[in-house]
């Protein structure tokens, strides 16, 4: 069965440091999106991107946060100057259309020193 | 904005025992679903519900979605102890381009 993946599972970087997550998206999916979760907290969203363009974000999604999908394959996550408050688990996830449920990645556990 | 409220938050069973999740939203929605999460692991996608009165069931889970009172349940039938783990219901804002999740339900079933 098709899979989202995403990497690295698991990222440690110095506060003030520039990170990017990657996700590769199931290939037929037309929206995606990331979510982070705190331990053992709640899933909160973060952004969705459909058609090249963001159409949704949260609070949380400000000016350090953005997402590209360069290549029509991937799509990443990149956090300009991550914050201690930044440590979390961040999914990745893709949808077929508006109705189907979410198929969520394995995640990547960031940790900021 | 929406609220996706999940009681209870902690569950401890006895197996074989019978016991109900409900998922309470505070915006009109009739795209609901749920997900099962294991400890450090990512969220499994359980049950689609698209429409008032749906009721889905898959072995000893079965969820149903009531639009009108904004509410979903999760049944759990004589439950065992691979049924341990956190139960998550999400809400779709049709056109927001997003679930909204409930904090979760840890569900612990003992022997």
């Amino acid at each position: 069965e098709p899979e989202v993946t995403q990497t690295p599972s698991h990222q440690v970087t110095q506060m003030g440091q520039e990170v990017i997550l990657r996700c590769v998206p199931i290939s037929n999916h037309l929206y995606f999106y990331w979510y982070r979760q705190i331990l053992g907290q709640k899933v909160e969203f973060l952004v969705s991107f459909y058609n090249n363009e963001i159409s949704e974000k949260s609070e949380i999604f400000d000016d350090q946060f953005s997402v590209e999908r360069p290549d029509g394959s991937n799509f990443t996550l990149k956090i300009r100057s991550t914050k201690l408050e930044d440590s979390a688990m961040y999914f990745c996830a893709s949808r077929l259309q508006g109705n189907s449920p979410l198929h969520f990645g394995n995640g990547t556990r960031l940790t900021v020193t | 904005e929406l609220k996706v409220e999940q009681n209870p938050l902690f569950l401890s069973m006895q197996e074989e025992k019978n016991y109900t999740i409900y998922c309470n939203y505070s915006t009109t929605s009739d795209r609901l679903y749920w997900y099962r999460q294991d400890p450090g692991k990512s969220l499994e996608s359980l049950f689609v519900l698209l429409s008032n009165g749906a009721v889905k069931q898959e072995g000893r889970l079965m969820a149903s979605l009531d639009t009108k009172a904004r509410l979903s349940t999760l049944h759990i039938t004589a439950a065992v102890h691979d049924l341990s783990a956190t139960y998550f219901c999400a809400v779709d804002i049709g056109g927001a381009q997003k679930l909204v999740f409930g904090q979760g339900t840890r569900l612990t079933i003992n022997p």
